[in-house]
């Protein structure tokens, strides 16, 4: 069984700040890896995600993440923090193996910007 | 732009009355999922259906219920909504149940019980 760990609940950053959101899997064979961004009152929306090939990703918004598969890590980074990336991140994974998109999300981390 | 859209935004409904939650997409896709998410928590998948082919998670109560009549359109039936069914509900879609395609959102209905 695969699971996805984000440490913490909230992180607060000061505009302009590098935000650095942690995430870490639990998975037998490395997974397929996803950020995904939910605004309030909103569904979420695609930031990035690795499947193969280059372990640096870049995705929408300025967010970048690296698959790091011997810390078993996927952190989202961003070198300045806008006002407007103040919302709540999922790390999610789906299994390599079998044809399965179900995705198992973690808890989630809420972003603040302060100005 | 193609996307999925939930209707209503808000839904507010009695304690055992009957309520239906709808979903559309634009993307013709083959998959459509329902979530379940509570404040401050990850969306908790209930079932998806593949085609119409309906797939249920183990742990989804009997009281949910779905239903795709085609590839557009998809519901989620809350046959006696209780106090504890409060919660956003998100629709989702993907091309083909690949694990390494995102899945799309629509931005969800607020469910809430009186």
């Amino acid at each position: 069984a695969q699971s996805v760990t984000q440490l913490g609940s909230h992180v607060s950053v000061s505009e302009g700040a590098l935000v650095l959101l942690r995430c870490n899997y639990s998975s037998s064979v490395p997974p397929y890896l996803f950020w995904y961004v939910q605004y309030p009152n909103q569904g979420l929306q695609l930031l990035l995600k690795y499947t193969t090939g280059a372990t640096l990703v870049k995705g929408i918004n300025g967010f970048e993440a690296e698959f790091k598969k011997s810390e078993t890590s996927f952190h989202l980074t961003k070198p300045s923090a806008h006002m407007s990336d103040a919302a709540e991140y999922f790390c999610a994974v789906s299994a390599r193996t079998g044809a399965n998109s179900k995705l198992t999300f973690g808890k989630g981390i809420t972003l603040s910007v302060r100005p | 732009d193609a996307m999925v859209i939930q209707n209503p935004r808000y839904q507010v409904t009695q304690f055992g009355k009957p309520v239906t939650l709808s979903c559309s997409q634009t993307l013709n896709h083959n998959v459509m999922y329902w979530y379940q998410q509570k404040s401050s928590q990850a969306p908790k998948l209930l079932f998806h259906y593949y085609d119409k082919d309906f797939n249920n998670e183990a742990d989804t109560p009997d009281n949910f219920q779905s239903r795709r009549p085609n590839t557009s359109f998809c519901f989620l039936d809350i046959r006696s909504p209780g106090l504890g069914d409060a919660a956003m509900y998100l629709c989702a879609t993907s091309p083909q149940v690949m694990s390494n395609q995102p899945q799309h959102f629509g931005d969800g209905t607020r469910l809430s019980i009186l």
